[in-house]
C-alpha cells in the first residue's frame, strides 16, 4: 500500500547529541513536511519540501534542518537537541500544482526523548 | 482569537450516541480537513472538504462555506471512535500550508 513511512518510531538522544529523523513516500507526491507536536498541542509546521525548493517557517529554530535528496525521502536534522526538543515529529506529504487540492497523509510520527 | 475554533474541546458519550464534532475558522479557505489521532498516534486523514458533504463508513463531514462552518458527526459511536479529532483548513494566503484547530478530545464509554 502507498504510504508515508517514519523512521525510527521512537528515538532517544542525548542533550545536545545530533539525532537525524527519517520520512520516506511511496505516494510520489511533491511536497513533504515536517511538524512538531508536543502533548495536547496541534501540530507545528517546521517546514516544507516544495519539489526541491526548501520552505522554512518563520519561527522554526535554527537547531533544525531538513534534507530532501530524492522525491520519496526527507530527513529532519537536530543539531543539538535540548529537552524543549522532546516531541512527536510528524511527517506528511500532499500533491501540489493540480487543479484539484490534495490531502496531507500523515506518517505515524517519531517520538523523541531527550535526556 | 485562533483563526479555527472547535467545539467542545471534550466530549464524552455512550457507545452508540450520535455525536457532533463542530470546526468554525474566520478567513477565507480552500479547503477543511478533518483528522482523528489516537493516544500517541500518528494523524489519520479522516476527509478534505471544499464544499458539501462527505461520507465514509459511520462518518459524516459536512461544511457551509458562506457561514465558515464544518461539522463531522459519527453516527452509532464505539470505543474505538475515542480518539483527537482535528480540523484544519488550508488559507487561501498560505498555500499548502495548513492550520489546526486545538483539537476535540472524544471518549465513547462501552
Amino acid at each position: 500500500d502507498a504510504m508515508v513511512i517514519q523512521n525510527p518510531r521512537y528515538q532517544v538522544t542525548q542533550f545536545g547529541k545530533p539525532v537525524t529523523l527519517s520520512c520516506s513516500q511511496t505516494l510520489n507526491h511533491n511536497v513533504m513536511y515536517w511538524y512538531q507536536q508536543k502533548s495536547s498541542q496541534a501540530p507545528k509546521l517546521l517546514f516544507h519540501y516544495y519539489d526541491k525548493d526548501f520552505n522554512n517557517e518563520a519561527d522554526t529554530p535554527d537547531n533544525f534542518q531538513s534534507r530532501r535528496p530524492n522525491t520519496s525521502f526527507c530527513f529532519l536534522d537536530i543539531r543539538s537537541p535540548g529537552l524543549g526538543d522532546a516531541a512527536m515529529y510528524l511527517c506528511a506529504t500532499s500533491r501540489e500544482g493540480t487543479p484539484l487540492y490534495n490531502e496531507q497523509f500523515f506518517g505515524p510520527g517519531t517520538r523523541l526523548t531527550v535526556l | 482569537k485562533n483563526e479555527v475554533e472547535q467545539s467542545p474541546q471534550n466530549l464524552t458519550a455512550q457507545e452508540g450516541e450520535f455525536i457532533t464534532i463542530n470546526c468554525s475558522y474566520s478567513v477565507g479557505i480552500s479547503a477543511l480537513h478533518w483528522l482523528q489521532q489516537h493516544p500517541g498516534g500518528g494523524i489519520v486523514s479522516l476527509f478534505m472538504l471544499s464544499s458539501g458533504k462527505k461520507k465514509h463508513g459511520r462518518l459524516i463531514a459536512t461544511i457551509n462555506i458562506q457561514e465558515k462552518h464544518s461539522s463531522l458527526h459519527i453516527t452509532a459511536s464505539h470505543p474505538r471512535d475515542s480518539a483527537v479529532y482535528i480540523c484544519a483548513v488550508r488559507l487561501w494566503t498560505s498555500g499548502s500550508r495548513l492550520t489546526f484547530g486545538e483539537g476535540t478530545q472524544l471518549t465513547v464509554n462501552p
